[in-house]
């Protein structure tokens, strides 16, 4: 099994419906992160979180929330899902500050 | 600002060439870490490689090889006698404390090796 778990994997969803995408990891650590990836644009930060009782926005938050419901859960949800927040979604995982990230699998969202 | 720069946007080569990906950074911290992943054709992120600021020794792991050089802020990728299974997109990140500690990524090079 995954260390990290991204569920679902794969997604179409209509304008204006709220989604949710799970993260869950077996790994132990503290530090949990959503990237959203699009072509040309790399990798870039939606939230983050260093434990349970500790969240931080990132670079392009507008239009999402979290929820880290346990040191192994973090939920990212889009509330209104709207065409250009077709991606793919990758949450990760380090355990501590300069140590490697471990990414899941990726959750490919479509908005249509 | 960019935080991570990757010039090369897609990179291709003949099977067995060499070849050297580029990554630039820019940070103010004297502690920070930098990073390569890789993510072949099926999406995953692969880890490649970390290095904090205070090591400069480049590293080789077998057709691998970085080259770490704070002088001029790069930190490149060198892939000796590709092959096909090299194919994949690269990324570059860094971690620092003007970040909060996250992962700032470039927007990747994609490497094709032709067979």
């Amino acid at each position: 099994d995954a260390d990290v778990t991204q569920t679902p994997r794969n997604r179409i969803t209509k304008t204006g419906k709220r989604i949710m995408l799970e993260c869950s990891q077996t790994k132990g650590h503290d530090r949990m992160y959503w990237y959203r990836q699009d072509p040309g644009l790399g990798l870039r930060l939606i939230y983050y979180s260093f434990d349970v009782k500790d969240i931080n926005k990132g670079e392009i938050s507008d239009g999402y929330s979290v929820s880290r419901q346990a040191q192994a859960k973090f939920s990212l949800s889009l509330e209104s899902a709207i065409p250009n927040q077709t991606a793919l979604y990758f949450c990760a995982t380090a355990w501590d500050r300069g140590t490697e990230a471990f990414f899941g699998q990726g959750t490919r969202l479509t908005v249509v | 600002a960019q935080k991570v720069t990757q010039a090369q946007t897609e990179i291709s080569v003949v099977e067995k060439e060499d070849v050297t990906l580029d990554c630039v950074y820019e940070t103010r911290d004297t502690t920070y870490y930098l990073f390569w992943y890789k993510q072949p054709p099926s999406g995953e992120l692969v880890f490649l490689i970390r290095r904090n600021s205070f090591d400069e020794q480049n590293e080789i792991s077998g057709r691998y090889s970085w080259n770490f050089q704070k002088s001029t802020s790069s930190f490149n990728f060198t892939i000796t006698a590709s092959q096909v299974v090299d194919s994949a997109v690269y990324f570059c990140a860094l971690s620092d404390r003007d970040t909060g500690n996250q992962f700032y990524f470039g927007t990747g090079t994609s490497l094709t090796v032709i067979p």
